[in-house]
């Protein structure tokens, strides 16, 4: 199915420093999710945007709905080793009944 | 116990073996998937539940057989499967489209497969 173009793939950081990925896509989107996942693990939510324009933190975790409701943005600010792992953005359309679109992912590395 | 949990949480088999994997959602969700998560790809969505029905199957081979009694339990029974299908198997629940413009996902933390 259609993807999510994520990016970058991967991030290799000194601690303290922050972080910026984004996804985007030529569709529209209803609802934009941000996801962490570690090794073994599923993915963890973080943050769920649910209308164009919301800027919504949680924590150091900042992400964006963009206003054409095609792209998504997520910052992380001053990184931490813990913050290690693979994120994901994931969009909903209004379309797709529940089905998530998933972006493959930012494989995050810092650097204590 | 809270969130979604996945059991077992590794599992090897051999491909002439049956084995079920179980999940369990705790939220009061009444959607669950199951998806399938190989290494370097996207996740694929196999199956969706909507109020214990199925309402998607994504092309997924019949070794793959979902089972989905009530809508806090899903099932994934596996019969003959092949090396190939080895993977992190993860479920997930939400509430279902038209019962809230929320449809926010949440997972368990996934069942690693082998088939040797």
């Amino acid at each position: 199915g259609q993807q999510l173009n994520q990016s970058p793939q991967s991030m290799f950081i000194q601690e303290g420093e922050d972080v910026s990925m984004n996804c985007t896509s030529s569709s529209i989107f209803n609802t934009w999710l941000w996801y962490k996942q570690e090794p073994g693990e599923g993915p963890v939510l973080l943050i769920a945007l649910y209308k164009a324009g919301e800027l919504t933190s949680n924590g150091r975790l900042t992400a964006q709905f963009g206003i054409t409701r095609k792209d998504s943005f997520l910052n992380i600010s001053a990184s931490i080793p813990s913050d290690v792992g693979i994120y994901f953005c994931a969009g909903q359309k209004e379309t797709s009944g529940s089905r998530l679109t998933f972006g493959e992912g930012t494989q995050l590395t810092v650097n204590p | 116990e809270t969130g979604v949990t996945q059991t077992p949480r590794h599992l090897v088999m051999g491909m002439t073996n049956k084995k079920s994997l179980k999940c369990e959602q705790h939220l009061g969700h009444n959607a669950m998937y199951w998806y399938k998560q190989s290494a370097k790809k996207p996740l694929e969505l196999m199956f969706v539940y909507n109020f214990k029905e199925q309402t998607e199957n994504n092309s997924v081979p019949s070794r793959f057989s979902p089972e989905c009694p009530n809508s806090s339990h899903l099932f994934l029974h596996l019969h003959t499967l092949q090396p190939e299908d080895s993977a992190l198997y993860l479920c997930a629940s939400s509430q279902p489209p038209g019962w809230t413009d929320k449809v926010t996902q949440y997972f368990g933390p996934g069942t690693r497969l082998l088939v040797l």
